[in-house]
């Protein structure tokens, strides 16, 4: 079955860059997506990523996409305070449902 | 403007009540679903519809009901609250496979079963 794993905390400092990792299992999937979820709020679509793409770059977030390991970084540069919340990955495979990681926790430092 | 909207946004009520979580989206989506995520953030998908009169159940077991009526309207009902229904309640449409757009998220709702 489809599954989806992310480290559950990442702390960085104000300025750097950040980096939240994600693993998933099914081979089929053909889009992958970042949401970020800020505190009392729902999802929010960040960025995406079809499967035959290896890189996006939109302004300070990059999508890096390995599918042959089956991993999806986002990497977010000069990281700032309002960038803390709680990212999600999810895969898209057959059908339409959306599989999602079980979220990283960004806490950045000033 | 085209969005996804959920009330209540908080609720608390009492054990043993019925209550209608609502969720309404203005954007068309033919697929509408509804996500409990826990205070340790996973989301647990517990029900989804494709359309009209079809609703099935997640991967999640869930006391909860929904129905689908209305293209824009995917209520989600709970007959007899408990507090192990303490959670905060997604609701979540998308358009057709075949596109980037992932799902577009409602707020939320806050439930509190005291």
């Amino acid at each position: 079955g489809e599954d989806v794993e992310q480290s559950l905390f990442l702390s960085v400092r104000e300025g750097d860059s950040s980096v939240i990792n994600c693993t998933y299992t099914d081979s089929s999937s053909t889009y992958l997506y970042w949401y970020k979820q800020e505190p009392g709020a729902g999802l929010q679509l960040l960025t995406y990523i079809f499967s035959n793409m290896d890189m996006k770059q939109d302004q300070r977030l990059t999508v890096l996409l390995n599918k042959k390991d089956k991993h999806l970084s986002l990497r977010i540069a000069d990281t700032q305070t309002g960038d803390s919340a709680i990212y999600f990955c999810a895969e898209r495979a057959a059908g339409n449902k959306l599989t999602f990681g079980g979220g990283t926790r960004v806490l950045v430092k000033p | 403007e085209a969005d996804i909207y959920q009330t209540p946004r908080y609720l608390v009520i009492g054990t043993g009540k019925k209550i209608t979580l609502e969720c309404s989206q203005t954007m068309g989506h033919d697929k509408m679903y509804w996500y409990q995520q826990d205070p340790g953030m996973e989301l647990h998908l517990i029900h989804y519809s494709y359309g009209v009169n079809s609703t099935e159940k997640g991967d999640l077991s869930s006391e909860s009901t929904v129905s689908r009526i209305r293209t824009e309207h995917f209520p989600l009902t709970l007959e007899s609250a408990r507090p192990s229904h303490t959670s905060q309640y997604l609701c979540a449409s998308s358009q057709d496979p075949g596109t980037g757009h992932g799902y577009t998220f409602g707020s939320g709702t806050r439930l509190t079963v005291v």
